[in-house]
């Protein structure tokens, strides 16, 4: 079936402006996840939806950045008022279940801030 | 401080040979072990879980095993191939939030 899908795959924009990275998960997975990778670096947790539970946002780096998750399935990132070192490339992957289980990933956002 | 860590330098070996690949941890108690296959531009691909009560995992020419005394998992690819190169990363369970490894480069030399 279908994978975890994101779009943009790239997206280049000029620090100040806000940018919406999309991705859709899975269908039938309720656990979604957003990472984000920098270059030569590890994945770094931003935030966590698991059903209709309130999502984990311990992982936003500061309020600039925020996520919903509509339905149960599409999610949107969005960062406001871009810095360069938001450049980035952006992760999404789902779950069968809770958190804990293995994840499927995207493809990814390459994000660009010049 | 918690810590994962995986050899950043890359590892290179000849097409046949076996691939070992190291994840040690520091001040983690997880519950399981996972890891993944990250290829250049493209999002990490699950391969592996380890549960801590197993000592070893194996799937096709894969094997894992995971030491919880040692705080360390064993990354291995028997009989490697070109295909087999890329990133694979560490991650585990902790608090029910998987926790990621950096990675470590394998290059497979036909």
């Amino acid at each position: 079936g279908a994978g975890v899908s994101q779009s943009p795959s790239n997206k280049v924009t000029e620090k100040g402006k806000d940018v919406e990275l999309r991705c859709d998960p899975i269908s039938g997975h309720t656990a979604l996840y957003w990472y984000r990778q920098s270059l030569g670096q590890g994945l770094e947790f931003l935030i966590y939806f698991q059903g209709n539970s309130a999502p984990d946002k311990s992982g936003l780096p500061s309020d600039r950045f925020s996520a919903e998750r509509t339905g149960g399935s599409v999610s949107t990132l969005t960062i406001q008022r871009t810095q360069q070192e938001d450049s980035a490339v952006y992760l999404c992957a789902s779950s069968l279940r809770q958190r804990s289980y293995e994840q499927y990933f995207g493809p990814g956002t390459r994000l660009t801030v010049t | 401080s918690q810590k994962i860590e995986q050899n950043s330098e890359a590892l290179n070996i000849q097409e046949g040979k076996t691939a070992t690949l190291t994840c040690n941890y520091t001040n983690y108690s997880p519950a399981y072990l996972q890891w993944y296959r990250q290829d250049p531009g493209r999002g990490p691909v699950f391969l592996l879980l380890i549960r801590e009560n197993e000592k070893e995992k194996r799937k096709e020419r894969l094997k894992v095993t995971f030491d919880t005394t040692l705080k360390q998992s064993l990354f291995h690819i028997t009989a490697s191939q070109p295909a087999d190169s890329a990133t694979y990363l560490c991650a585990l369970d902790s608090f029910q939030k998987l926790v990621f490894g950096t990675g470590t480069r394998l290059l497979v030399s036909p």
